[in-house]
């Protein structure tokens, strides 16, 4: 089955800590998204990539990084640096030349 | 300011009872509009995309319409099952590398039964 994995479903961090949720697509899509959702508000854009080895910085960046090295997998880590990093994370993927995001089931972040 | 809102942010239906989600937009150049269907705790699930004034698109119970400044999304006789966060998302025309979307906050609508 194509698809986007997301893992793990669940995460909990302590204050202070880094974290890596993956995302990864079996679609052979080109551009990848993470998106964060938090309750009362739209999808914002935290990261994009539109080829290997390469990432542009979305609306909320700060905190976060990522890295682009296969094309089937776009990482995003949570780094200490985000003030408030509870939330819904969501990666997206889209073929070149279409227009259509496609998402993964999410990943709860808590922090502790 | 680029902005999408939805319209009622909750709705509940008896089965049957057919109704309409709005999703008012401002946005410098239309390029698309896109309706997603996100149960809880899930990822969005794509339904529809509208290019340009006067389009239609159905899926089952579900018809989606598109005006120069708002979409619509017709629920024909729900069922519990249409039950879900409905979300409406637009991008810009000028096509950036980004494909960025613009999200609105949803509309969670439940039908009972």
């Amino acid at each position: 089955d194509g698809g986007i994995t997301q893992s793990p479903k669940y995460l909990f961090r302590k204050e202070g800590q880094n974290v890596t949720l993956s995302c990864e697509q079996n679609l052979n899509h080109d551009a990848m998204y993470w998106y964060r959702q938090d309750p009362g508000q739209g999808l914002r854009l935290i990261y994009y990539s539109q080829i290997v080895n390469d990432f542009q910085k979305g609306d909320i960046a700060e905190g976060y990084s990522v890295s682009r090295e296969k094309k089937e997998s776009f990482p995003l880590t949570v780094t200490s640096a985000q003030k408030n990093p509870t939330a819904f994370y969501l990666c997206a993927s889209r073929s070149d030349g279409a227009d259509t995001q496609y998402f993964g089931p999410g990943t709860r972040l808590t922090v502790l | 300011e680029d902005q999408v809102t939805q319209s009622p942010e909750a709705l509940r239906l008896q089965e049957g009872e057919s109704s309409s989600l709005n999703c008012s937009y401002t946005v410098s150049g239309l390029r698309g509009l896109f309706w997603y269907r996100q149960d809880p705790g899930k990822g969005p699930e794509f339904l529809f995309t509208l290019y340009s004034a006067g389009e239609e698109k159905e899926k089952e119970r579900l018809k989606a319409t598109l005006t120069k400044k708002e979409s619509f999304l017709h629920i024909t006789a729900p069922k519990p099952e249409d039950s879900a966060t409905y979300l409406c998302a637009v991008q810009h025309h000028y096509g950036g590398a980004t494909n960025k979307l613009i999200f609105g906050t949803g509309t969670l609508l439940a039908v009972q039964p």
